[in-house]
């Protein structure tokens, strides 16, 4: 069956560090992978987007990598600041209409 | 401009009893997505609409769980004889249209059946 993994821990940094998120999966063929943030309470927000045939998106401080062969979506934070703290979910879809989401890392930022 | 919005955001209600859940999407967005979140778990797709269409509802629950949209704007999700395993954070998300877009998410109305 289809899975989506994140990391199954919290991740706490001290600011300024860089934070490492990890989104595998397993018996998928994603054309494309989104990042959402979500803070409690709230709906998830867009971050970046990346298609199959794409390695690497940036946008600000965020970077996204995207390996179809290790079925992997590694996501960056440089710099990391308090207001980074929040879920992180990956979102991957294979057609034009269905995200299937990953249960999200919360990522805690130390002042 | 106004984001998604969903009402009620908090709602509780009795086992057996119906619930309407409501979405009003972003102005001119034509795609429109609703997922459920339960604690501790990931999102849920349910159903999505393109226009006042509704292709895929493979993914609602049971036939319990209906969902309409009209005019191509607002849609209700409705829930019929609730169960405690409904309550959930049920989510509502618009796109500008059905291909490789990012979603927009509503706030959610948090469902507790008691």
């Amino acid at each position: 069956s289809q899975k989506i993994e994140q990391n199954s821990e919290a991740l706490n940094i001290q600011e300024g560090k860089t934070a490492t998120l990890t989104c595998n999966y397993t018996n998928y063929s994603p054309a494309y992978l989104q990042w959402y943030r979500q803070d409690p309470g709230r709906g998830p927000v867009f971050l970046l987007l990346i298609r199959e045939n794409e390695k690497e998106k940036r946008k600000e401080r965020l970077k996204v990598t995207f390996d179809t062969t290790l079925k992997q979506s590694l996501f960056h934070i440089t710099a990391s600041q308090p207001a980074d703290s929040a879920t992180y979910l990956c979102a991957l879809s294979s057609n034009d209409y269905k995200l299937s989401f990953g249960a999200g890392t919360t990522v805690t930022v130390r002042a | 401009g106004a984001g998604v919005s969903q009402s009620p955001s908090n709602k509780v209600t009795e086992k057996g009893k119906d619930v309407e859940l409501r979405c009003d999407p972003i102005s001119g967005h034509t795609a429109l997505y609703w997922y459920r979140q339960s604690l501790g778990q990931g999102l849920e797709f349910l159903i999505y609409f393109q226009g006042n269409s509704a292709p895929d509802k493979s993914g609602l629950p049971s036939d319990r769980f209906s969902a309409e949209r009209t005019g191509g704007s607002v849609s209700t999700l409705t829930i019929q004889r609730t169960q405690q395993e409904d309550s959930a954070v049920y989510l509502c998300a618009s796109s500008l249209e059905i291909s490789y877009n990012e979603q927009f998410f509503g706030p959610g109305t948090r469902l507790t059946v008691l």
